[in-house]
């Protein structure tokens, strides 16, 4: 059974600050994860993949993943009010599905 | 851009009835999913089918059937619904497999069994 663990939060941060947001996954063989953000009674949207290890940087965000310690991490810096939200992290094995986190509920208040 | 479209966006059932939400796509994806989402819980997969005319259950198929007759649409079908299907649908789709599975979501179905 693939797991993905997220701790479910919240996760409040002030405004200008940074959040850090983690996920850890069970299966050895995962080749790609995705970041997804979900806005209170909204569907999921894509912020962020990464495949490989190290840093992946795209404007306020930064995925990074550490394969060796099955973990991998987003990054918000300068947090704003309207990135308060739940961030599912989701993994892919290589096949056509995707495993999801329960997710992390983001709060920044102003 | 229409994306993935689902209708109904809200659906009030009695235990026992049938019901189907429609899933298209018009993105031209081979890959498309179907999952519930409990509150304060991530998703579930329920079923995906690969393309038209092929399908397989995911981790929470029990009380769901699907079809796939053609690339742009996935309908799912609830037979005798029961109040343990109360819950939030997202239909999915992707124009890959693997490392690009990139899914792109519905704006979900709402769904209480009462």
């Amino acid at each position: 059974q693939k797991e993905v663990e997220q701790n479910s939060g919240p996760l409040s941060v002030p405004e200008g600050a940074i959040a850090s947001l983690n996920c850890t996954y069970s299966d050895r063989g995962s080749q790609s994860f995705f970041w997804y953000r979900q806005y209170s009674g909204k569907s999921p949207e894509l912020i962020m993949s990464i495949y490989s290890n190290g840093d992946k940087e795209d404007g306020r965000f930064t995925a990074q993943l550490n394969k060796a310690s099955q973990y991998v991490s987003l990054l918000i810096r300068d947090s704003q009010p309207s990135d308060s939200a739940t961030y599912l992290c989701a993994v892919s094995s290589g096949y056509s599905t995707l495993t999801f986190g329960k997710g992390t509920m983001l709060l920044v208040s102003p | 851009n229409a994306g993935v479209t689902q209708t109904p966006k809200f659906r009030i059932l009695k235990i026992g009835q049938s019901m189907t939400l429609q899933c298209a796509q018009d993105m031209n994806h081979n890959y498309m999913y179907w999952y519930r989402q409990d509150p304060g819980m991530g998703l579930k997969l329920i079923y995906y089918s690969v393309g038209a005319g092929i399908t397989d259950k995911g981790e929470v198929p029990n009380g769901y059937n699907v079809s796939r007759s053609t690339t742009e649409d996935f309908p799912l079908r609830l037979e005798l619904a029961a109040p343990s299907q109360t819950s939030v649908y997202f239909c999915a789709s992707s124009g890959d497999s693997g490392a690009k599975n990139i899914q792109y979501f519905g704006a979900g179905t709402r769904l209480s069994v009462l």
